[in-house]
């Protein structure tokens, strides 16, 4: 089963700061999808961004952009001008076109937003 | 809208009791899945369907089944509950191939389950 390590358990950043979280995932695979969603204290799981592994060009979502880097495993959330709103658990995710639908998850990061 | 729904939000129960949490979708998604989540662990499979009379154990599926009768449902029974069986529990749905927006998991909103 594919692995996806997020090594930040916790962030911080100051209102209007830009911060970026960290993602890594191992696998054999040349096509696959990852995601980063949201989860903020209602628990509700929210899709924030979406990658191709096909696409060369880095997804963004207005404030929300990724750093995709293909041999490096590496698929990094840069939130821009970061908001109150923001702060929530982030979780990284894969999806492999070989396993079905299946997604796997990292184990999440808590950012917070400073006033 | 389309939504997917999870009842009950919070559930209290006592270790070995049977436990059913409900998951109702109206995407109309082949696909249906139960995680939970724990701290430190992110969200972890259970079981999922891809379609009506289809089943599958996911990474931590012992002590727990499915089934799926119907497009909407996944119901998820807890046979019977142990606390290390404490947990929030979320149900997700996809479009299966040849459907509109294949690839995003849907996610209800969650339930909280304690077992004493």
């Amino acid at each position: 089963a594919q692995t996806v390590t997020q090594s930040q358990p916790e962030m911080s950043v100051q209102e209007a700061e830009t911060v970026t979280l960290s993602c890594t995932y191992d696998t054999s695979e040349s096509d696959y999808y990852l995601f980063w969603y949201k989860q903020p204290p209602s628990r509700q799981m929210i899709l924030v961004i979406r990658q191709e592994a096909y696409k060369q060009q880095n997804a963004t979502e207005n404030r929300f952009s990724v750093n995709f880097q293909k041999a490096a495993k590496s698929f990094s959330l840069k939130i821009s001008d970061s908001q109150l709103g923001d702060a929530a658990m982030y979780f990284c995710a894969y999806r492999s076109p070989n396993t079905g639908n299946q997604f796997y998850f990292g184990t999440g990061t808590s950012l917070t937003v400073i006033p | 809208d389309a939504e997917i729904t999870q009842s009950p939000r919070h559930k209290i129960t006592e270790t070995g009791r049977q436990v059913t949490l409900a998951c109702h979708q109206t995407w109309n998604h082949n696909n249906m899945f139960w995680y939970r989540q724990d701290l430190g662990h992110g969200l972890r499979l259970i079981h999922y369907s891809y379609g009506v009379q289809d089943t599958n154990k996911g990474e931590v599926s012992d002590g727990y089944s499915v089934s799926r009768s119907n497009t909407e449902d996944l119901p998820l029974t807890l046979e019977s509950a142990a606390s290390s069986q404490t947990s929030v529990y979320f149900c997700a749905s996809s479009a299966g191939r040849g459907q509109v927006a294949y690839n995003e998991q849907f996610f209800g909103p969650g339930t909280r389950l304690t077992v004493l």
